[in-house]
């Protein structure tokens, strides 16, 4: 079946640990893209990839870092110098937009992460 | 600056009750808006809205656009308890090969039965 999959579900890391979240898709989508979720805060964007080899910034850069080394795959490290990392973070991908009609991006099922 | 305002922010009804979810939206060069569904996980897809006036309908569940007054509403009718979940939307700017979708806070429904 086509899908995204995240992993691990749920994730446990004490301060000052770096620590990278799954993220692979079988769709054949070119774009990918990593939010963070909080209670009250909506889905922010923390890193977006269109093509491999290539990403962007999102709105929360900072303390996090990506690779696009392959299609399918978009790992995110979630590094000590982030300062609150303890969210619901969410995998995307979509096909792109140039040249075509607009495509929704479709979800992995999440990452709950825990600093202790 | 960009934004998605959506309202209102919880909502609790009792089964069989209609409700109506409102979006409003400021989006340079926006393109489309879509709505998704996020139960306990990922968000998933309901709409995706174009055109102003022309209705998509899925179900119990329909949406519309308007795009000169910058808004969109997604209807639910005779609710049922498997609708409470939050709904989102979010809006779509044209941005060459840019596909940052602007997000709402969304709207958080219960419904009792």
């Amino acid at each position: 079946d086509g899908g995204i999959t995240q992993s691990p579900k749920y994730l446990f890391r004490k301060e000052g640990q770096n620590v990278t979240l799954s993220c692979e898709q079988n769709l054949n989508h070119d774009a990918m893209y990593w939010y963070r979720q909080d209670p009250g805060q909506g889905l922010r964007l923390i890193y977006y990839s269109q093509i491999v080899n290539d990403f962007q910034k999102g709105d929360i850069a900072e303390g996090y870092s990506v690779s696009r080394e392959k299609k399918e795959s978009f790992p995110l490290t979630v590094t000590s110098a982030q300062k609150n990392p303890t969210a619901f973070y969410l995998c995307a991908s979509s096909t792109p937009l140039a040249g075509g009609s607009p495509h929704e991006q479709f979800f992995g099922p999440g990452t709950r992460l825990t600093v202790l | 600056e960009d934004k998605v305002v959506q309202s209102p922010l919880s909502l609790v009804v009792h089964e069989g009750d209609t409700v109506t979810l409102n979006c409003s939206y400021e989006v340079t060069n926006f393109r489309s808006l879509l709505w998704y569904k996020q139960e306990k996980k990922a968000p998933t897809f309901l709409f995706m809205l174009t055109s102003s006036g022309i209705e998509k309908k899925s179900g119990r569940l329909s949406s519309i656009l308007d795009k000169k007054e910058l808004f969109s509403i997604l209807n639910i009718t005779a609710t049922q308890t498997g609708d409470s979940a939050v709904y989102l939307c979010a809006g779509l700017p044209y941005a060459g090969n840019n596909r940052k979708l602007i997000w709402g806070l969304g709207t958080s429904l219960a419904v009792n039965p």
